[in-house]
């Protein structure tokens, strides 16, 4: 079965640097991967889609790049602020029939100040 | 917007227990999901229903049934509560297209005493 992976550890960075997180999967050959970004207690929130025949993707200070070679999305928050801090997650279309997405486990990102 | 809500923020029950969680959507959407969010274990997909009185089992279907006898709610029914389904419930809605962004609720925080 397809596996999802994100570093499982926080990032911490500093204020106004751009931060970069890493979402790796196996086993499988997804049409599109998508980004969610969670804050404590809340539920997911989507944040940005990129297709298989996508290179990368942006939406104000996010950009989001998609290796079908490397089986890797990279998402980068460029000047990063303390209100970016969350964890963020990245999902796959299933891997069977239907309209299920399969979420990675999630990193946590912490801006300091 | 698309909101999705859930009945309750947070619950308290005692082993044995009957539990309902209720989820409303009010944007059509045919497909509905629940899934629970434990540290560690991201979000795993319980069940999935893709129109009223329909089901499919997730990843995680023993010990849970869901209902969905009208299209914008969806609930979640654990039959005789045990200390390991305390865990985070999130429900969350799409509509079927070639993208199934999912929308979710704010999330249920129940804990089996």
């Amino acid at each position: 079965s397809q596996k999802i992976e994100q570093n499982s550890e926080a990032l911490n960075i500093q204020e106004g640097k751009t931060a970069t997180l890493t979402c790796n999967y196996t086993n499988y050959s997804p049409a599109y991967l998508q980004w969610y970004r969670q804050d404590p207690g809340r539920g997911p929130v989507f944040l940005l889609l990129i297709r298989e025949n996508e290179k990368e993707k942006r939406k104000e200070r996010l950009k989001v790049t998609f290796d079908t070679t490397l089986k890797q999305s990279l998402f980068h928050i460029t000047a990063s602020q303390p209100a970016d801090s969350a964890t963020y997650l990245c999902a796959l279309d299933g891997d069977n029939a239907g309209n299920m997405l399969t979420f990675g486990g999630g990193t946590r990102l912490m801006v300091k100040p | 917007d698309v909101k999705v809500t859930q009945s309750s923020r947070y619950l308290v029950k005692r082993t044995g227990e009957k539990v309902f969680l209720e989820c409303v959507q009010d944007m059509d959407h045919e497909n509905m999901f629940w899934y629970r969010q434990d540290p560690g274990l991201g979000l795993r997909l319980i069940y999935f229903s893709y129109d009223v009185k329909m089901k499919e089992k997730g990843d995680i279907p023993e010990g849970y049934s869901v209902s969905r006898e009208k299209k914008e709610r969806f609930s979640l029914i654990l039959e005789s509560a045990s200390t390991n389904q305390t865990s985070m419930y999130l429900c969350a809605s799409s509509t079927p297209s070639s993208t199934d962004t999912q929308y979710f609720g704010p999330g249920t925080r129940l804990t089996v005493l």
